[in-house]
């Protein structure tokens, strides 16, 4: 059993480029979740999809979208990646609604440059 | 709205004595709470959760975390630290409604045993 599994595990990008991070988990989940750690400050939430067919944004949504291709699938794209958007990217997923656990992926650490 | 504060940075401990990891949220309705644990380069697993049944929750590895609503804490506890528990600890609070998905991380606490 999988659980969550992101791809790939690290990337360099140059300014400019864009990328799609991809999330996939084997638990039957209805929701999924995409984050940002940064020293410090935690997790913070970018999107989130309550259920296939939905997305909607968190606390630091901007210069990124996303995609929930079908219930195991939620990808994470960069149109136009920049320095700041360097961090560690987790996927999660749980059940349903915030009161479940998140289960989460081992991350992919992105660095521009 | 709802917010967490992990009232240490970083905690050093010896093996075999206690671990206490402190939190104190604030929240507008009656929240769920959780205890995560990352190791190094890895995502984080869940320890703990509270969601309103009993007060004490025991965890996984031995933790367990009391919830005491007179004083919004929920504070983490191991009566005898291992090495194995050297890792990045996160409090970690949502609330029952109006903030579907979004649940607030604290910024984490940095353990670390020494032998």
């Amino acid at each position: 059993n999988a659980g969550v599994t992101q791809t790939p595990k690290f990337q360099v990008l140059k300014t400019g480029q864009s990328m799609t991070l991809q999330c996939a988990q084997d638990m039957n989940h209805n929701s999924m979740y995409w984050y940002r750690q940064d020293p410090g400050m935690g997790l913070r939430l970018i999107y989130y999809s309550a259920s296939e067919g939905t997305t909607d944004k968190g606390e630091v949504p901007n210069g990124y979208n996303v995609s929930r291709l079908n219930k195991r699938e939620f990808s994470l794209r960069l149109e136009s990646a920049a320095p700041s958007q360097t961090s560690v990217y987790f996927c999660a997923s749980s059940l349903g609604p915030s009161n479940q656990p998140q289960h989460f992926g081992d991350g992919t650490r992105l660095s521009i440059l | 709205a709802q917010s967490v504060t992990q009232l240490d940075s970083h905690v050093s401990v010896s093996e075999g004595t206690p671990v206490l990891l402190r939190c104190n949220y604030s929240s507008s309705y009656s929240p769920s709470l959780f205890w995560y644990v990352q190791h190094p380069n890895k995502g984080l697993q869940l320890l703990l959760k509270y969601t309103s049944a009993a007060t004490l929750v025991k965890g996984i590895n031995g933790f367990e975390a009391e919830f005491k609503k007179s004083e919004t804490s929920f504070h983490l506890t191991k009566p005898s630290a291992h090495m194995s528990d050297a890792a990045e600890y996160f409090c970690v609070v949502s609330e029952e409604r109006g903030s579907w998905g979004k649940l607030q991380f604290g910024a984490g606490t940095q353990v670390v045993v020494t032998p």
